[in-house]
C-alpha cells in the first residue's frame, strides 16, 4: 500500500539548534515529493519539493531537503532554526502522471522555543 | 497567484443535517480535491475530480459525496452529518498542464462542527 510515514510527532527545540524531520515513503513508482508547511492559524503551503535532478533541493525560509531514493527517505533540513518556524510539517508523494492525489503523512508538529 | 477559496472558515451543524462545503478557484485547474485533516492523522484524501463532472473516491468517502459542476467549483457534501465528521476539510487544485507538475494549492480550510 503507499503510503507516507514521518518519524517524529512532536518537536522541540531552541532557537538556532539544527532540524531534521525524518519522512520515508512507500510508493511503487517514480514520484514527486513534497513538504508543506502550516503555520499555526494558516492554511497550508508548498515548503519544497522534488521532482527530478539534484536531489537536494531548496526551499524557502532556508529549508532544504535531500532525495534519497535507495532509501525511499525525503528528509527535510534547517541548519538553524527560529522561533517563527514554529509549524507543523507535512511530507507528501504523489506520481508524475498529472492529477494524482497526494498522499500525506501524519505531520510532525515543531515547536521552536525563543 | 493561485487562489483556492472555501466558502466558510468555521460551520457549526446538527447530527443529520445536510451540510455543504463550497470549494472555488481562479486558476482554471483541472483537478481539484477534498481533503479532511486530524490531529495525529495528518491530512487523508476523501474525494477528487480531474474534470467537470468527474470525480473520484479517495481514502475516506463514505459519508460523503461530491459535485463538480463548474470546473472552477468542487462541493463536498455530507448527506447527514455525524459527529465523527467534525474535521478541519481543506480543498485543493492542481493544474494537468505539462509544466505543473502536480504541485496542488490549498485553500485556508473549513472547520466543521457537528453537535
Amino acid at each position: 500500500a503507499q503510503s507516507v510515514s514521518q518519524h517524529n510527532h512532536h518537536v522541540i527545540l531552541s532557537e538556532a539548534a539544527s532540524l531534521e524531520l525524518g519522512c520515508n515513503y512507500s510508493y511503487g513508482g517514480t514520484v514527486n515529493l513534497f513538504w508543506y508547511v502550516q503555520y499555526p492559524g494558516q492554511h497550508l503551503q508548498l515548503l519544497l519539493k522534488y521532482f527530478s535532478g539534484d536531489p537536494l533541493v531548496k526551499g524557502i525560509k532556508g529549508f532544504e531537503a535531500e532525495f534519497i531514493k535507495s532509501k525511499f527517505s525525503f528528509n527535510l533540513r534547517k541548519p538553524s532554526v527560529q522561533w517563527s518556524d514554529t509549524a507543523e510539517y507535512f511530507c507528501a508523494v504523489n506520481a508524475k502522471q498529472a492529477g494524482t492525489a497526494l498522499i500525506f503523512g501524519k505531520g510532525t508538529t515543531l515547536s521552536v522555543s525563543s | 497567484d493561485v487562489k483556492v477559496t472555501q466558502s466558510s472558515r468555521y460551520l457549526v451543524k446538527r447530527t443529520g443535517e445536510k451540510v455543504f462545503l463550497e470549494c472555488v478557484q481562479d486558476m482554471d485547474h483541472e483537478n481539484m480535491f477534498w481533503y479532511r485533516q486530524d490531529p495525529g492523522l495528518g491530512l487523508r484524501l476523501i474525494y477528487f475530480s480531474y474534470d467537470v463532472k468527474m470525480k473520484e473516491k479517495g481514502d475516506i468517502p463514505e459519508g460523503y459525496s461530491v459535485s463538480r459542476e463548474k470546473k472552477e467549483r468542487f462541493s463536498l457534501i455530507l448527506e447527514s452529518a455525524s459527529t465523527n465528521q467534525t474535521s478541519m476539510y481543506l480543498c485543493a487544485s492542481s493544474s494537468s498542464g505539462a509544466g505543473a507538475k502536480n504541485i496542488q494549492y490549498f485553500g485556508a480550510g473549513t472547520r466543521l462542527s457537528v453537535l
